[in-house]
């Protein structure tokens, strides 16, 4: 069975200090990894999509990286409406179907 | 354009009851997931609809069904509910079938609270 595992569960930042995010992963037939952000009372908004081990993305302060096991979401300077939390998912191929399975999540504070 | 629309938002329930809630994609795309997410499971795949056919279905027991109209909207149902059916349950829809692509776009989510 595929898992995916966040760390930390949440984090606290000060504004301007940067810090990653880890998302770990067991999954055969894997076809992709996908970034998420979730804000309070909303539903999840993609953010990247990595598909080999190396492969990296950018998006304003934000950075994803992949490898064979893990992928980190890098935040540079953070500031407080990074404030959210971000979900992993996985997408995998079965015999069953391909299924897209997420994890539990790192929630991110960040201060003023 | 618009986003995925889901209704209704909040709902209160009580336990054996049943729910209906909908799901209106966004216009032009055909597929249709729903998920279900608790503080302590995150986010549970329930089921993936693709032209008002079922593609995938998530380890959920049979009181949770769902179906596709030919306007792409969705419903999923869930019946004699239980308190641990209380969640948020959320939507998301993509232009082509899920499976292919993990590049989903999610509604704001309908939360269901059962008594």
């Amino acid at each position: 069975e595929d898992q995916v595992t966040q760390s930390p569960e949440a984090l606290r930042l000060q504004e301007g200090e940067s810090s990653s995010l880890n998302c770990s992963y067991t999954v055969s037939g894997l076809r992709g990894l996908f970034w998420y952000r979730q804000d309070p009372g909303k539903g999840p908004e993609f953010l990247f999509t990595l598909y080999s081990a190396g492969e990296e993305k950018e998006k304003e302060r934000l950075k994803a990286t992949l490898t064979k096991k893990e992928s980190f979401l890098h935040i540079t300077a953070p500031k407080p409406e990074d404030s959210a939390t971000y979900l992993c998912a996985v997408l995998s191929l079965k015999t069953s179907g391909s299924r897209l399975t997420f994890g539990e999540g790192t929630q991110l504070t960040v201060n003023p | 354009k618009a986003g995925v629309t889901q209704t209704p938002r909040y709902l209160i329930k009580t336990r054996g009851q049943q729910v209906t809630l909908s799901c209106s994609p966004i216009s032009g795309h055909r597929s249709v997931s729903w998920y279900q997410q608790t503080p302590g499971q995150g986010l549970q795949f329930l089921f993936e609809y693709f032209s008002e056919t079922q593609r995938n279905k998530g380890n959920f027991p049979g009181r949770f069904s769902g179906r596709q109209f030919s306007n792409s909207r969705s419903e999923m149902n869930v019946s004699t509910l239980e308190l641990g059916d209380s969640a948020l349950y959320l939507c998301a829809s993509n232009s082509g079938p899920s499976t292919d692509t993990g590049e989903l776009f999610f509604g704001e989510g309908s939360r269901l609270t059962v008594l």
